[in-house]
């Protein structure tokens, strides 16, 4: 129950394309719901977050879609660009408990 | 954002020495610090959390022995890998866990690359 589930493992898409993440959880207790940006040979930056009383969070090119009914949440990026090639992990948290990652999305943009 | 720093961004030893790394929470105070491991093309691994003053906590799995932490004040934290071997080389990250509203933000430092040769 303390999984979050990510998918997919690996994407590759077009400059100037809009690439998608999606998570999915079971804990009804997480109540944070940030997404990690992480470049090879660095730590992890926090990207985005968003509480479970929205249903959309954008900043930016980023956008954070969630579906409290579904348990699941997904990251949008709009117009992506070489430069955004990292992987990225969905993440939830409930209180002061320990953050709990998804597995992760190596994300490729062809130019 | 809040910054986390780590020293040494990366570090080579001889195998049966000690190793320490430092995490700083350089403009805020965290209530917790986190210790990960991470291996290549995977996730992050919890390894402890450790609050000021108090006894880390251990992950199941982890020997407290090996990597001793300890968290000194509200912005430091030092995890030391006593006799280091060979397969203890990884990628440890810190990150520390500051109060925002009613919410607990997590800030990961720019991790450590171990190598034990």
């Amino acid at each position: 129950q303390q999984q979050v589930k990510q998918s997919p493992q690996s994407l590759i898409v077009q400059k100037g394309g809009i690439s998608i993440i999606n998570c999915a959880y079971e804990n009804t207790a997480f109540d944070y719901f940030p997404w990690y940006q992480q470049f090879p040979g660095k730590g992890p930056a926090l990207l985005i977050a968003i509480r479970p009383d929205v249903s959309e969070k954008k900043e930016g090119r980023f956008t954070i879609s969630f579906n409290k009914s579904a348990k699941q949440f997904s990251l949008h990026i709009m117009d992506s660009q070489p430069g955004d090639s990292a992987t990225y992990f969905c993440a939830a948290i409930s209180g002061a408990q320990k953050l709990v990652f998804g597995q992760g999305t190596r994300l490729t943009i062809n130019p | 954002g809040a910054v986390v720093s780590q020293h040494p961004s990366w570090v080579i030893c001889k195998s049966g020495t000690s190793v320490k790394i430092e995490c700083r929470s350089l403009d805020f105070q965290a209530t917790t610090m986190f210790w990960y491991r991470q291996f290549p093309k995977q996730s992050l691994m919890l390894m402890a959390t450790s609050n000021e003053g108090s006894k880390a906590t251990y992950e199941q799995g982890v020997e407290k022995d090996k990597f001793l932490i300890n968290h000194a004040s509200l912005t430091l934290s030092t995890l030391t890998v006593t006799s280091a071997h060979p397969e203890d080389s990884s990628f440890y990250i810190c990150s520390a866990r500051r109060l925002a509203g009613n919410y607990n933000e997590q800030f990961f430092g720019p991790g450590t690359r171990l190598t034990v040769l």
